[in-house]
């Protein structure tokens, strides 16, 4: 149980496209959903808190405006990543609050590649 | 107040020994501390978690010690194997409150 699937696994874009990751708790409702930046061998950074219904909470530095979330219903949180450039290139990490609070169940991850 | 901080950095433990990663916190607040393993090219996933009302939790090989006066606490993987080589991640959480994660610690198990 508590299975988090993300949508793309890695996508490939120009530079200047957008981007749109959806995350999806498989098995569980999720009221609220996390999203994640890794870069290599780092830490996770947390984006942005996203609760459903709700417009989403935005970590200090994060651009809301570059980095849009939906989370429009309770197994569903999207992450667009707009006229994206090479330095968004990154691993995209989604999580959700699992059926006990407070635990986090993580996706697979969305490897992005701008070029 | 908001750092965990995570060491060491990295672990080389040969097969069968012990690996021990250690987690410190700052805010008395949190009351959720989990552990993450992670794969490369891979999402997180929980390992085991444990709350301040216990000083100890196992599950199976992996077990975690907590030190609620010293606000420390750690991961410990009995008879490692190869397949335990990833990166391990503590956080510190809680309600009302975001995962603050440790930076990560990349273990390499020997055969």
């Amino acid at each position: 149980g508590a299975v988090v699937s993300q949508h793309p696994s890695w996508v490939i874009c120009k530079s200047g496209t957008s981007v749109k990751i959806e995350c999806r708790s498989l098995d569980f409702q999720a009221t609220t959903m996390f999203w994640y930046r890794q870069f290599p061998k780092q830490s996770l950074m947390l984006m942005a808190t996203s609760n459903e219904g709700s417009k989403a909470t935005y970590e200090q530095g994060v651009e809301k405006d570059k980095f849009l979330i939906n989370h429009a219903s309770l197994t569903l949180s999207t992450l667009t990543v707009t006229s994206a450039h090479p330095e968004d290139s990154s691993f995209y990490i989604c999580s959700a609050e699992g059926p006990r609070t407070d635990t986090q169940y993580f996706g697979p991850g969305t490897r992005l590649t701008v070029l | 107040q908001q750092q965990v901080k995570q060491s060491p950095q990295s672990l080389i433990v040969q097969k069968g020994g012990i690996s021990i990663i250690n987690c410190a916190y700052e805010n008395t607040a949190f009351d959720y501390f989990p552990w993450y393993q992670q794969f490369p090219g891979k999402g997180p996933a929980l390992l085991i978690a444990i709350r301040p009302d216990v000083s100890e939790k196992k599950e199976g090989r992996f077990t975690i010690s907590f030190n609620k006066s010293a606000k420390q606490f750690s991961l410990h993987i009995m008879d490692s194997q190869p397949g335990d080589s990833a990166t391990y991640f503590c956080a510190a959480g809680g309600q009302g409150f975001s995962f603050i994660f440790g930076k990560g610690t990349r273990l390499l198990v020997k055969p």
